[in-house]
């Protein structure tokens, strides 16, 4: 099985900064035959079910602000919000769909310093 | 619009099994894998396995194999996951999500199930 580890595990940042939030996968996620990462990210807040926001490692859903941004490959990718916004107070997943097996990291608690 | 309403809480004594249904709409319901991932209480997300609602073929997670069983019932366009053996930490909020057909990430998640086992 693929496990995915993010750090930090919490993060303080001051609106209008840019957060960065990291994720490593024990084994590569990148399918050679199309060069597509299978790797997405999620944003949960309070008492709500995750939200999709960046899938392929890299392109944003339909309606995430543009301030949301992903990269990497293989085994080592990167979430960035490019200008902290009070509505960005959330815990961020990453997660991997290479094979038939799914998994997500363990979350990173992303606050407002 | 395209949703997924799932069924209400539960509270179940430990041994005893669950049963929590997903019922989409807005979409072909046959069109895309479902999935369930669960939450325990200021926890993380743990993905359990995945439909296909067009075969009913399954796959699921390594740790609940044996104890796990998701099946679909196509004319009402529903998903449902049972869990038996319930152990005190089954005890979670169990969502359903629907995985693109074509970028397999989660695009579509159920409001969640707040399953509570006790002893």
């Amino acid at each position: 099985d693929i496990v995915m580890t993010q750090s930090p595990d919490s993060l303080a940042v001051s609106l209008g900064e840019r957060a960065t939030i990291n994720c490593k996968s024990s084994q590569s996620v990148l399918y050679r035959s199309n060069n597509k990462n299978y790797l997405a990210w999620y944003q949960q807040k309070p008492g709500q079910p995750p939200k999709l926001l960046i899938y392929w490692a890299s392109t944003r859903e339909s309606g995430v602000p543009d301030r949301f941004s992903g990269s990497g490959s293989g085994t080592d990718f990167t979430l960035t919000i490019s200008s902290l916004q009070a509505e960005d107070v959330a815990v961020y997943y990453c997660q991997q769909y290479f094979g038939t097996q799914y998994s997500f990291g363990q979350g990173t608690k992303l606050e407002i310093k | 619009q395209v949703q997924l309403v799932q069924s209400g809480a539960e509270v179940k004594k430990s041994g005893a099994s669950v049963k929590v249904s997903c019922k989409a709409s807005g979409y072909a319901f046959i069109g895309y894998y479902m999935h369930w991932v669960r939450q325990a209480p200021g926890q993380g997300l743990e993905w359990m396995g995945w439909m296909n609602p067009d075969s009913g073929g399954t796959d699921y997670a390594q740790k609940f194999q044996g104890r796990v069983t998701m099946t679909r019932g196509t004319s009402v366009s529903t998903a449902y996951v049972e869990l038996s053996r319930l152990r005190s930490d089954d005890t979670a909020v169990y969502f359903c999500a629907r995985s693109s057909s074509t970028y397999f990430a989660f695009d579509m998640w159920g409001q969640g199930t707040m399953v509570t086992v006790s002893s």
